[in-house]
């Protein structure tokens, strides 16, 4: 059984520009989350796709969007990078809503 | 906003000591989650626990050990004759509500020097 792995592990883009981030989730897992770590920093809850659906938003602008597919992959958008959106981002999976989640390693974005 | 507060910044142990890390929450919710996950160098959060609202009953995992009590909504973790390998940033974190949306704490470093 494979975990979670998300691509790429490292990406440096420049302010303004627009980034994709992809997540492919452990086998038998629906639900895939995603997070924003800032250096030093617990992280923070974006959103949470069920089933294709979006269930749950955290504080984040709409410029941070996303889709999960048929194969409950999953895709972070992010629009007009600012450089405060250097970060670390965590992608869970899960078998339900409610059920522990796995993390992968993460994608380390930088924004100059 | 309804946080996790993790008081330690950072603590260090020699190898052998017993640590314990303390995680505070805030929380409207009735019916929660509380997890640990452990975030060693390479940077993936590695699930340890999930602990539901209605359970109060610590819990031995090996080393590791939980104490939940719910009259003070404190969940601390502590490690027995702690290791090297034990050195990683740890996180407490609640559910919102009775799901796996999490809200984290700021994270605790440990260093466990040999």
């Amino acid at each position: 059984e494979t975990g979670v792995t998300q691509s790429p592990t490292h990406l440096i883009k420049t302010r303004g520009q627009q980034v994709t981030l992809r997540c492919s989730s452990q086998s038998g897992h629906n639900t895939v989350s995603w997070y924003q770590q800032a250096l030093g920093q617990g992280p923070q809850f974006i959103f949470q796709y069920y089933r294709e659906e979006e269930n749950g938003r955290g504080n984040f602008p709409p410029r941070f969007s996303g889709l999960q597919f048929p194969n409950y992959s999953s895709e972070l958008n992010v629009n007009a990078l600012e450089l405060d959106d250097s970060a670390l981002y965590l992608c869970a999976s899960s078998r339900t809503q409610n059920t522990e989640a796995f993390f992968g390693q993460g994608t380390r974005l930088t924004v100059v | 906003a309804q946080k996790v507060t993790q008081a330690q910044t950072e603590i260090s142990v020699v190898e052998k000591e017993d640590v314990t890390l303390d995680c505070v929450y805030e929380t409207r919710d009735t019916t929660y989650y509380l997890f640990w996950y452990k975030q060693p160098p390479s940077g993936e959060l590695v699930f340890l626990i999930r602990r539901n609202s209605f359970d109060e009953q610590n819990e031995i995992s090996g080393r590791y050990s939980w104490n939940f009590q719910k009259s003070t909504s404190s969940f601390n973790f502590t490690i027995t004759a702690s290791q090297v390998v034990d050195s990683a940033v740890y996180f407490c974190a609640r559910s919102m509500e009775y799901g796996n949306k999490l809200v984290f704490g700021a994270g605790t470093i440990l260093r466990v020097k040999s």
